[in-house]
């Protein structure tokens, strides 16, 4: 089955630094990546996503690439805020597939100080 | 349109009871998945339901089970709960399943002692 490994497990930041976060995946089957942010105490929410057929998606903040060839993607968050404060966990899935499995990696979290 | 929502959000039970819990997904999706979330062991899959039918099961032991309704409402149930099940169970809804984004329910905290 799918095996999803992110890095690092804590990160912390100074409110405006860039933070990234790495994941790997390895089933070359999967081609749907999305992010999810959870706050302590609240819901897993979906922050981006991407597809196999694209490299680099933005929103504002928030990019996300993919190197299907590395089978790795990454989060990029710029010029973060203590809002951005939560654990993000990255996921890979086999769409098109007949079924939806996200499988997980364990998540990061991440700390901006002001 | 409403969120994903389940019931209870919290429960306590002791070792050997079992335990259902409930999922409401958005209007219009038919597919449900539940995931178990410890701090160890992160998110891990359970299993997904489409149109009242078990599409996909996860690694878990043959004490968890669910079912889906008609309405695509979704109920999981832990047999001979263990103290290792103590866990947040939520549960993701999807229009089909395929390759789409799943929106999370607030989750059902359990606790066993």
């Amino acid at each position: 089955g799918e095996n999803v490994e992110q890095h690092p497990s804590t990160l912390s930041v100074q409110e405006g630094d860039s933070a990234v976060i790495k994941c790997t995946y390895s089933d070359s089957a999967s081609n749907y990546f999305p992010w999810y942010k959870q706050e302590l105490g609240k819901r897993p929410q979906l922050i981006i996503d991407i597809r196999s057929n694209v490299g680099e998606k933005k929103d504002q903040r928030i990019a996300v690439t993919l190197n299907k060839t590395a089978k790795h993607f990454s989060l990029h968050i710029t010029e973060t805020q203590p809002e951005d404060s939560a654990v993000y966990f990255c996921a890979a899935s086999q769409g098109n597939s007949g079924y939806s499995t996200l499988t997980f990696g364990k998540g990061t979290m991440l700390l901006v100080s002001p | 349109k409403a969120g994903v929502t389940q019931t209870p959000r919290y429960l306590i039970k002791t070792r050997g009871q079992q335990v259902t819990l409930s999922c409401s997904p958005i209007s219009g999706h038919r597919s449900v998945s539940w995931y178990q979330q410890t701090p160890g062991q992160g998110l891990q899959f359970l299993f997904e339901y489409f149109s009242e039918t078990q599409r996909n099961k996860g690694n878990f032991p043959g004490r968890f089970s669910g079912r889906q309704f008609s309405n695509s409402r979704s109920e999981m149930n832990v047999s001979t709960l263990e103290l290792g099940d103590s866990a947040l169970y939520l549960c993701a809804s999807s229009q089909d399943g395929q390759g789409e984004t799943q929106y999370f329910g607030p989750g059902t905290r359990l606790l066993v002692l």
